[in-house]
């Protein structure tokens, strides 16, 4: 069965520095999500992507946040200078045929900053 | 904002007992669902019910939603010691983006 995949398991980095998480949604999925939560708490709601550009952000989805779609595969999110408080597991999502589905969640990628 | 919220936020029951779990929310909604969470793992999804739906079935799964009330329900019924987990809900609001709870954590003792 197709599943979404993402890189790495976990990542530590020191504050300040860029980092990218990857993942590599359903092949003929066409919206993207990132999703993040910190230990402990919600699952929060990043950034939604539809037809190479961004559809909805939240608050969180800052200045220091990117998200791209490269080819036709991979779909990143970078952080550009990471804070402690980016310390979380991040989830990437994908729906197939509408934003109003079941969207598949990759395993995550747990982010430690330090 | 929509924002689904469960209750009780800890459940421990026998294998075999049914679990419930109830959600409510705040605005008008799409579609809601449900998903499970193992520790430390990714959110796989369980059901989803739409705003004209009442209720939904999937295996050992129902799901009611009463819109008037802005609440939904999930039972497990026969619960295993592989049912345990955390269970969310979340509603779907614009372009799809889902909005989860805090969750409801439930153990099954064999």
């Amino acid at each position: 069965e197709p599943e979404v995949t993402q890189t790495p398991s976990h990542q530590v980095t020191q504050m300040g520095q860029e980092v990218i998480l990857r993942c590599v949604p359903i092949s003929n999925h066409l919206y993207f999500y990132w999703y993040r939560q910190i230990l402990g708490q919600k699952v929060e709601f990043l950034v939604s992507f539809y037809n190479n550009e961004i559809s909805e952000k939240s608050e969180i989805f800052d200045d220091q946040f990117s998200v791209e779609r490269p080819d036709g595969s991979n779909f990143t999110l970078k952080i550009r200078s990471t804070k402690l408080e980016d310390s979380a597991m991040y989830f990437c999502a994908s729906t197939p045929t509408g934003p109003f589905y079941e969207q598949y969640f990759g395993p995550g990628t747990r982010l430690t900053v330090t | 904002s929509q924002q689904g919220e469960e209750d009780p936020q800890a459940l421990s029951i026998q294998e075999g007992e049914n679990a419930t779990m109830n959600c409510s929310y705040k605005t008008s909604i799409n579609n809601l669902q449900w998903y499970r969470q193992n520790s430390g793992r990714g959110l796989v999804h369980l059901i989803l019910i739409r705003s004209n739906e009442r209720e939904k079935h999937s295996g050992r799964l129902r799901v009611t939603l009463d819109t008037s009330k802005k609440s939904s329900s999930l039972l497990i019924t026969a619960s295993r010691a592989a049912d345990t987990a955390s269970y969310f809900c979340a509603t779907a609001g614009s372009w799809g983006k889902l909005q989860f709870g805090a969750g409801t954590q439930v153990v099954v003792t064999p």
